[in-house]
């Protein structure tokens, strides 16, 4: 098991409403990656944070949002859900240098009715 | 964009037989290669992974080829074992921990 944790293990959101999902990074990781992973899909890169600052996005919109604390812990926020925002979103925790694995929590269940 | 593609969708193998994965990328500029177990309901684990300098790693039953100039690389089990069956996928990456772009998963089925 990996050292990175996220809050909630599940939710249920109606369509149109906010989220915010929670990852707690690996201790000695400074920087979280988000991904979404739709049923049946292998995970899609939604951004990533590295020294509180957005270090690269995915192919998703401004309404997918996050955050990062300076203990190195992240949020995502997501907006207007939509049905399509059903997934199991992942965080992963990696550092910078010449480590270059990533190591996933175990998600958080989001499903939109 | 990377775009990578993963090949067999399924794959069922007789215990104790070898597992092929096989993944080809599209960016030449790709230089990491992690192959991720995720089981049921669980997380992707990472169990191996290759540099752009290496063409074979090896862990125990599991081993790694990549071949940079046609730009596939595969993932290989051998004396599988029940605890074996899984999804597996591969990913690919340009520089260290950036964003990893993932093939669409092998689900690996080990009949006893």
């Amino acid at each position: 098991e990996t050292g990175v944790t996220q809050s909630p293990t599940h939710l249920i959101k109606t369509r149109g409403q906010q989220v915010t999902l929670r990852c707690s990074s690996q201790s000695g990781h400074n920087t979280v990656s988000w991904y979404q992973q739709a049923l049946g899909q292998g995970p899609q890169f939604i951004f990533q944070y590295y020294r509180e600052e957005e270090n690269g996005r995915g192919n998703f919109p401004p309404r997918f949002s996050g955050l990062q604390f300076p203990n190195y812990s992240s949020e995502l926020n997501v907006n207007a859900l939509e049905l399509d925002d059903s997934a199991l979103y992942l965080c992963a925790s990696s550092s910078t240098g010449t480590a270059y694995e990533q190591y996933f929590g175990p998600g958080t269940r989001l499903t939109v009715t | 964009g990377e775009n990578v593609e993963q090949h067999p969708s399924t794959l069922s193998v007789q215990e104790g037989d070898s597992a092929v994965i096989k993944c080809t990328y599209s960016d030449s500029a790709s230089n990491y290669f992690p192959w991720y177990k995720q089981e049921l309901g669980k997380r992707p684990q990472l169990i191996i992974d290759i540099r752009s300098n290496v063409g074979e790693k090896k862990d125990q039953r599991i081993a790694v080829t990549l071949n940079k100039t046609a730009k596939h690389f595969s993932l290989h089990i051998t004396e599988t074992q029940p605890e074996d069956s899984a999804v597996y996928f591969c990913a690919a990456s340009r520089f260290g921990n950036e964003k990893l772009t993932f093939g669409t998963g092998t689900r690996l089925t080990i009949i006893p």
